[in-house]
């Protein structure tokens, strides 16, 4: 199993832009997160999903969106990069919410 | 919200020594849990904790659940250099759906 897959490893980005951070994981896991962690911090949760077609909002989801169409995705948008945003973002699943899979992390830089 | 406050912030050890970490609340806390985060990794937990007074055992490391709720402590006897990274306890929040995350425990083995 691959488990948690992530893509891209590092991007920049113009102020203004928009993407799309990739995850995807192999588990079927119903539960999925997006997690942002700043330079020294903890783990900030940014969405999360109990199932596909199912998604909430964490402690930060200011500038973001999320969809989850198949158990497998959760893609998360950033629709007009800020530098705020700049921050290493982390996908997780799993089948409790105590034991998280991590992927490896997207660096986003946002100038 | 719930919050987790964890000390040290970092840690600058010879290889050998033991460590000890600990990460407090001003809430109760039913389940605590310590993840690590290898660098340029996504965190892996640990050792999970279901019950106040617990004691539980990964290997060389030990973590406690504290009698109050409110906090736990994590060591790491006869510490090696792969034991370096940030180490993180997380808590699941009132309603059960999310994590709350510490700042973490940034951890350096001098060989």
């Amino acid at each position: 199993n691959a488990g948690v897959t992530q893509t891209p490893k590092f991007r920049i980005l113009k102020i203004g832009q928009s993407m799309t951070l990739q995850c995807t994981q192999d588990m079927n896991h119903n539960y999925m997160y997006w997690y942002r962690q700043d330079p020294g911090m903890g783990l900030k949760l940014i969405y999360y999903s109990v199932g596909a077609g199912i998604t909430d909002k964490g402690e930060v989801p200011n500038g973001y969106n999320v969809s989850r169409s198949t158990t497998e995705d959760f893609p998360l948008r950033l629709e007009l990069a800020a530098p705020s945003q700049t921050s290493v973002y982390f996908c997780a699943s799993s089948y409790s919410i105590e034991t998280q899979y991590f992927g490896p992390g997207t660096r986003l830089l946002v100038l | 919200g719930q919050q987790l406050n964890q000390s040290p912030q970092s840690m600058f050890i010879q290889e050998g020594e033991d460590v000890s970490m600990n990460c407090t609340s001003s809430s109760i806390f039913n389940t605590w849990l310590w993840y690590k985060q290898d660098p340029g990794e996504g965190p892996v937990l640990l050792i999970a904790l279901y019950k106040a007074g617990e004691l539980t055992s990964n290997g060389r490391l030990t973590a406690q659940f504290g009698i109050t709720r409110k906090d736990s402590f994590l060591n790491i006897s006869a510490s090696i250099p792969s034991d370096v990274g940030i180490y993180f306890c997380a808590g699941p929040n009132n309603a059960g759906n999310m994590l709350t995350f510490g700042g973490g425990t940034r951890l350096m083995v001098k060989p």
